[in-house]
């Protein structure tokens, strides 16, 4: 079946502008993660969606990052003003945890490339 | 709060050679997994260990997980040019969090 997608793979925005990155996870998958990746490190956890609830966004840096999924499947992460800090790969990956606790594996997307100039 | 740390950062081996890389949780963890990325790849589940003392074998890769279950290790036999990538630990905090903290990770890099 389809694995996750992600869209723009790509994205170059001027510092100031607002910019909203979609993530399509593996369908029946309850669990949805946001990662930012910066260059030679591990994933740095963002936020973590159970179904449509936002159960934790202890990740986000700050108040200008925003992330939804409304309906319980796909997920916008929106940065507003974005910053050159905010340069990095923003990876999304679904789980198919079912909410009895505990970490699964998670299936990642190609992610998303943002480069603030 | 939890931090996963990982050695090496990097590894040269030759073709052939054997590669371990380490992982070192400061808390207990209710489970390990690891993780592979290749070169301009995203990261591909390998494995989940659960239980202290767990060994798991996928063809030349074997994979422990302490008795503690504070510490796991990545070995893989006879590299080959296949094995490029880098290899992250992400270790699931005790107490049910659905939350896994993410090493650094070990680039390996094999010279034909």
């Amino acid at each position: 079946g389809a694995g996750v997608s992600q869209s723009p793979r790509y994205k170059v925005a001027k510092r100031g502008q607002d910019v909203a990155l979609r993530c399509d996870p593996i369908s029946g998958h309850v669990s949805l993660f946001w990662y930012q990746q910066a260059l030679g490190q591990g994933p740095e956890f963002l936020t973590y969606f159970q179904n449509e609830a936002q159960l934790d966004k202890s990740g986000l840096p700050s108040d200008r990052f925003f992330a939804e999924r409304p309906e319980g499947s796909v997920s916008t992460l929106k940065i507003q003003r974005t910053q050159q800090e905010d340069s990095a790969v923003y990876l999304c990956a679904s789980s198919p945890q079912t909410g009895t606790g505990g970490s699964y594996e998670q299936y990642f997307g190609p992610g998303t490339r943002l480069t603030v100039t | 709060g939890q931090q996963v740390m990982q050695i090496p950062q990097y590894q040269h081996v030759q073709e052939g050679e054997d590669f371990t890389t380490y992982c070192n949780s400061s808390t207990t963890l209710s489970n390990i997994q690891w993780y592979k990325q290749r070169p301009g790849g995203h990261p591909v589940f390998l494995i989940q260990l659960v239980k202290s003392g767990e060994v798991k074998k996928q063809k030349r890769l074997t994979f422990q997980f302490g008795e503690a279950k504070k510490n796991s290790s990545l070995h893989i036999t006879a590299t080959q040019t296949t094995d490029v990538g880098t290899y992250f630990c992400a270790g699931g905090g005790a107490g049910g969090s659905y939350i896994p903290t993410f090493g650094r990770g070990t680039s390996l890099i094999v010279h034909p």
